[in-house]
C-alpha cells in the first residue's frame, strides 16, 4: 500500500542554523499533513499541520512547506536551539493517519 | 487537563507471561489509538477506537493482543501470551471528531526477556 516514505536519517545543525527536515510522502488522495517532535523518552508532539490546499503555514519558528505536485513535505525550523534537538516525524491523512520513520535532527554548540 | 495518562511507563516480564497496558485519554476526546513503536518498524497503529467502540484493528498483529474501551475514560491493551518480539514501546493517543491532531501520551516501554 501507499506510504509516507523516510529514511531515518540524522541532521547535524550547528545551534542558530536553519534546519530542513524533507519528507516524500506517496499517497495522493492525502489531505492533511502534521509534523510531529519526538523527544527522548516522550510520546511525539504536534508541532504544525497544513492541509492540501495550502503550500506554506508558518508557525513560531516553524514553516511547513507542501509541493504536491512532487509529493513532497518540508519543515523548517529557524535558528535551530538545543532544544530542537529531537526525532521529526511526518504524517499523512488520507483516511487514516500514517507515519513517517522519522529523522533524528541533533543540534550542535 | 494532565493529557494522556499511560501506565505502566516500564514493564520488564517473561516470556509468557500476561501484560496489561492502560490508557486514560484527555476527558472530551472521542477517538482513542494504540500505536507500537520500534527502531525496525517505526509508529505503527495497532488500534483506533470512536466512542468507545473498536473500528479499525487491522494493525493488531495477531491474536495474542486485544484490545478494550470499557468506558470514555478508560482503554487497554493486552498481550497474552508475551513474547520477546513484543518488546517496544506502546504508545496511546486521543483526539475529538473533526480533529485531525492526535495527542500522545508518554509511552509505556515494554522489555519481554
Amino acid at each position: 500500500g501507499e506510504s509516507v516514505g523516510l529514511h531515518l536519517p540524522t541532521l547535524s545543525v550547528q545551534e542558530g542554523d536553519n534546519s530542513i527536515i524533507n519528507c516524500a510522502y506517496s499517497n495522493s488522495a492525502s489531505d492533511y499533513f502534521i509534523w510531529y517532535k519526538q523527544e527522548s523518552g516522550k510520546g511525539p508532539q504536534f508541532i504544525i499541520d497544513i492541509r492540501s490546499n495550502m503550500d506554506k503555514r508558518q508557525g513560531q519558528r516553524v514553516t511547513v512547506l507542501l509541493n504536491k505536485t512532487v509529493k513532497h513535505l518540508s519543515l523548517q525550523i529557524a535558528a535551530t536551539q538545543p532544544g530542537d534537538s529531537a526525532v521529526y516525524f511526518c504524517a499523512e491523512n488520507g483516511g487514516k493517519l500514517q507515519f513517517g520513520a522519522g529523522t533524528q535532527v541533533v543540534v550542535t554548540p | 487537563d494532565a493529557g494522556v495518562i499511560q501506565s505502566p511507563r516500564h514493564e520488564v516480564t517473561e516470556m509468557g507471561q500476561e501484560v496489561t497496558l492502560r490508557c486514560k485519554p484527555i476527558s472530551g476526546h472521542d477517538y482513542l489509538f494504540w500505536y507500537r513503536q520500534t527502531m525496525m518498524r517505526g509508529l505503527e497503529l495497532l488500534i483506533y477506537f470512536n466512542n468507545n467502540v473498536p473500528i479499525d484493528d487491522s494493525g493488531m498483529p495477531e491474536d495474542r493482543f486485544s484490545a478494550k474501551m470499557p468506558n470514555a475514560s478508560f482503554s487497554t491493551l493486552k498481550i497474552q501470551p508475551s513474547e520477546p518480539r513484543d518488546s517496544a514501546v506502546y504508545f496511546c493517543a486521543s483526539s475529538f471528531t473533526g480533529a485531525n491532531v492526535l495527542t500522545f501520551g508518554a509511552g509505556s516501554r515494554l522489555t519481554v526477556l
